[in-house]
């Protein structure tokens, strides 16, 4: 059970150039999450899913798109990557029990730099 | 949309001391508030959590409490370690409106001298 797995771990990127982040998770949870974590801004939400074949907006979302094409994936694309984007990004995953939502569960990121 | 404000930025203490990190939000809908410690490179991880029907909560040496009326809660640590510096955040959860986020503070970094 390897939980949530983040793929690449880092990642070099020149402005201007695309990307996909994926992002598995083998726990069957309903719920998926990117953050990006900034120094000194703590973790900012891009964008979530509450199920396959969904997607929704969070507080950052210019710049990026996601796609939840199976249950246990979720992508993040950069269609033109810019400097302001580097960043650590870390995807999430939870579930919900009995109407209750649970922890989330985090990935161990992927550093992405943009020159 | 929520607004998680956490305070103090950085904190200092004694091994064997005390450590409380305090926080606000701003949306009564938001339903459960977990706290992450995060070490240095690392994945942030679960610590303890509180849902808005419970008051407080404890675990060993970590204990939240949460005062719904003036939409704070608060991370106590007891008896400090050096194992415990990191940096802690708090969040709330919103599940209303279609809405179904989690907003973090922005952190707290601990540090616990020897």
């Amino acid at each position: 059970n390897a939980g949530v797995t983040q793929t690449p771990k880092f990642r070099v990127l020149k402005t201007g150039q695309s990307m996909t982040l994926l992002c598995a998770q083998d726990m069957n949870h309903e719920y998926m999450y990117w953050y990006r974590q900034d120094p000194g801004m703590g973790l900012r939400l891009i964008h979530y899913s509450v199920g396959e074949g969904t997607t929704a907006k969070g507080e950052v979302p210019d710049g990026y798109n996601v796609s939840r094409l199976k249950k246990q994936n979720f992508l993040l694309g950069l269609e033109s990557a810019a400097p302001s984007q580097t960043s650590v990004y870390f995807c999430a995953s939870s579930m919900i029990n009995r109407g209750l939502n649970q922890p989330q569960h985090f990935g161990d990121g992927t550093r992405l730099s943009i020159l | 949309g929520e607004n998680v404000e956490q305070h103090p930025s950085t904190l200092s203490v004694q091994e064997g001391d005390s450590a409380v990190i305090k926080c606000t939000y701003s949306d009564s809908a938001s339903n459960y508030f977990p706290w992450y410690k995060q070490e240095l490179g690392k994945r942030p991880q679960l610590i303890i959590d509180i849902r808005s029907n419970v008051g407080e909560k404890k675990d060993q040496r970590i204990a939240v409490t949460l005062n719904k009326t003036a939409k704070h809660f608060s991370l106590h640590i007891t008896e400090t370690q050096p194992e415990d510096s990191a940096v802690y955040f708090c969040a709330a959860f919103e599940s209303g409106a279609g809405s179904y986020q989690l907003t973090f503070g922005k952190g707290t970094k601990l540090s616990v001298i020897p």
